[in-house]
């Protein structure tokens, strides 16, 4: 199993372009989530999904969208990337669909997003 | 909003030594996870806590959930230098809407002297 995967690993955007960061699972799990991580602050959550077809708002989902039409893949979209977008961008699922912690998120390796 | 204050932000200590980092938080958990993340790396689940009191080992390291479920602590003994990076608490609350969602530390940064 290659675990939870995203592309790209790293980015350089202008101010105000669009793009679309891909996180993918092999685990069957539910649940997937997005976040930032900036120096000193933690993993912060921006948007999450329960399940295909369904999404919701993490603690910062201001400039971000999000869709989860299949159940293994998760898409961050960024309409007007913003400099205060910068940062590293991780994925993360839990709760396998043949049971188990629901709570235990397992992460990718992460997506450097530079925004100029 | 939920908070968790982790400390210490950083240290920096022989190779050897132990080490000790805690979590506490104004509100109540359910779950205390703890993770590591290396340079240039996602989060790696180190050990996962699930009821008060709950003490777990994994190796060298050992976390336990403290009895107010406000708190949780990593040990980590004999350090060695792939021991270094970045250690995360993460909690998860009572009450939850839907999913399972947790709520992340600030980190502690760990560089060991060799």
């Amino acid at each position: 199993n290659a675990g939870v995967t995203q592309t790209p690993k790293f980015r350089v955007l202008k101010t105000g372009q669009s793009m679309t960061l891909l996180c993918a699972q092999d685990m069957n799990h539910e649940y997937m989530y997005w976040y930032r991580q900036d120096p000193g602050m933690g993993l912060r959550l921006i948007h999450y999904s329960v399940g295909e077809g369904t999404t919701a708002k993490g603690e910062v989902p201001d400039g971000y969208n999000v869709s989860r039409l299949k159940k293994q893949n998760f898409l961050l979209g960024l309409e007007s990337a913003a400099p205060s977008q910068t940062s590293v961008y991780f994925c993360a699922s839990s709760y396998p669909s043949s049971g188990g912690a629901k709570e235990t998120q397992y992460f990718g390796p992460g997506t450097r997003l530079l925004v100029l | 909003g939920q908070q968790l204050n982790q400390s210490p932000q950083s240290m920096f200590i022989q190779e050897g030594e132990d080490v000790s980092m805690n979590c506490t938080s104004s509100s109540i958990f359910n779950t205390w996870l703890w993770y590591k993340q290396d340079p240039g790396e996602g989060p790696v689940l180190l050990i996962a806590l699930y009821k008060a009191g709950e003490l777990t080992s994994n190796g060298r390291l050992t976390a336990q959930f403290g009895i107010t479920r406000k708190d949780s602590f990593l040990n980590i003994s004999a350090s060695i230098p792939s021991d270094v990076g970045i250690y995360f608490c993460a909690g998860q609350g009572r009450r939850m809407e839907y999913g399972n969602k947790l709520v992340f530390g600030a980190g502690t940064i760990l560089r060991v002297k060799s």
